[in-house]
């Protein structure tokens, strides 16, 4: 069945630091791809997503681009800051329901 | 707009005990879902609506129902409470317009003793 596999986390990094959160999918056919963004106490929101290979979704400095060579679609940004402190989700979906998230990477950034 | 909203945010239940967990949305959304939401599992999709007056299954719908009587809401029913239910419960939606983007509640957090 299809499936998502992200980067365990939890990831710390220092203000200014480059951010890469990797993700790569299994699926019978070209899903759509998302990133997803979960801020403490708050439920999830989209940050950025491709439809299609070679698509690059970005957002608040964030970038993705979807490669289906090597089936991934990570996550990336050039200078993060204490604000970006939250947990994402890398997800996949056929355009029906069934959103098939990973298991999340929890990204603190200190100052 | 309000948007997606969830209601409780917290609930402490003892096993056995049954309760409903409430969605609603004003965005006029034809689709709606639920998520269970575990440490180290990502979400898992329980039950999902496409419109008003139909439901299906996810990948995790035992011990759980749903009834979808108005596009608006779509509440999620515990008929009798196990530990194993113990999770963060969210509820999207999403319109016919995008088949993409879905949009979460801020989660209701549910404890079975």
């Amino acid at each position: 069945g299809d499936s998502v596999t992200q980067m365990e986390g939890p990831v710390t990094l220092s203000e200014e630091a480059f951010l890469t959160i990797n993700c790569t999918y299994t699926a019978t056919g070209y899903p759509s791809l998302f990133w997803y963004v979960q801020y403490p106490g708050e439920g999830l929101q989209l940050l950025l997503k491709a439809t299609k290979a070679d698509d690059k979704g970005s957002n608040k400095g964030f970038e993705a681009t979807y490669r289906k060579e090597t089936t991934s679609f990570h996550l990336e940004k050039g200078s993060v800051q204490v604000s970006d402190s939250a947990v994402y989700f890398c997800a996949s979906n056929f355009g029906n329901e069934k959103l098939t998230f990973g298991t999340g990477t929890r990204l603190t950034i200190i100052p | 707009n309000a948007g997606v909203t969830q209601t409780p945010k917290f609930q402490v239940l003892k096993t056995g005990q049954s309760m409903t967990l409430q969605c609603a949305q004003d965005m006029n959304h034809e689709y709606m879902s639920w998520y269970r939401q575990d440490p180290g599992m990502g979400l898992r999709l329980i039950h999902y609506s496409v419109g008003a007056g139909i439901t299906d299954q996810g990948e995790v719908p035992n011990g759980y129902n749903v009834s979808r009587s108005t596009t608006e809401d779509f509440p999620l029913r515990l008929l009798s409470a196990a530990p194993s239910q113990t999770s963060v419960y969210f509820c999207a939606s999403r319109g016919t317009g995008d088949v993409n983007e879905q949009f979460f509640g801020p989660g209701t957090r549910l404890t079975v003793l």
